[in-house]
């Protein structure tokens, strides 16, 4: 079975970095595609970055030069590194995952992060 | 970049209804990259349709999708209490993800 456990969120003053990780179970995450997708308070869904299978990288304009996807492969855990963040980047956190690179499959369920002084 | 908008923005129904959300997007695409997602409050999503109808594992058969072009449908043939929650269409192109804004299905 998939699960998916994201932690380290929580409180940062603007321009502040926290790095957010996704441990990952019942499948190996350099295998497949990994995302991080957000939803700032009573919003919808926004798309973060995704990190192929072979590596590669990728990143919505919003978060582009500040947001740093990356995986452990000995952990099988996924991380967003978070820099220079601000009130905007107030959300809640979901990773999530797919063999298919044009859907995500399996979601965990979320870690919140708040930007506030 | 395809944009998504989903409508209506709310759709108050009844169990045991028929629930028809739409999903525009703003360039016809060749493929068959859209997906739905279904959220019930303080949950995380969860994948209902992709490849415009193909169901996801374990999705009751009252969940449909269909459409091409720029014109995208889901549809819940009969509303269970536990369908009522958000929806949201999902679009890939060229290691480009976007959503649509959600259609929120409440009891009426």
């Amino acid at each position: 079975e998939v699960q998916l456990v994201e932690s380290g969120g929580g409180l940062v003053q603007p321009g502040g970095s926290l790095r957010l990780s996704c441990a990952a179970s019942g499948f190996t995450v350099f295998r497949n595609y990994m995302t991080w997708v957000r939803q700032a308070p009573g919003k919808g869904l926004e798309w973060v970055s995704t990190i192929y299978s072979g590596g590669s990288t990728y990143y919505a304009d919003s978060v582009k030069g500040r947001f740093t996807i990356s995986r452990d492969n000995s952990k099988n855990t996924l991380h967003l590194q978070m820099n220079n963040l601000s009130a905007e980047d107030t959300a809640v956190y979901y990773c999530a995952e797919g063999l298919h690179i044009v859907y995500f499959e399996n979601w965990g369920q979320g870690t919140l992060v708040t930007v506030s002084s | 970049e395809i944009v998504l908008t989903q409508s209506p923005g709310t759709l108050s129904l009844s169990p045991g209804e028929r629930a028809t959300l739409s999903c525009r997007a703003s360039q016809t695409f060749d493929y068959t990259y859209l997906a739905w997602y279904q959220q019930r409050p303080g949950q995380a999503p969860r994948l209902l349709i992709h490849d415009v109808s193909r169901r996801a594992t374990g999705i009751p058969d009252r969940f449909s999708g269909s459409g091409s072009g720029t014109d995208f449908t889901l549809t819940i043939s009969r509303l269970e209490p536990e369908d009522f929650a958000v929806y949201y269409c999902q679009h890939y192109d060229n290691s480009l993800w976007t959503f649509g804004q959600g259609t929120k299905v409440e009891i009426k």
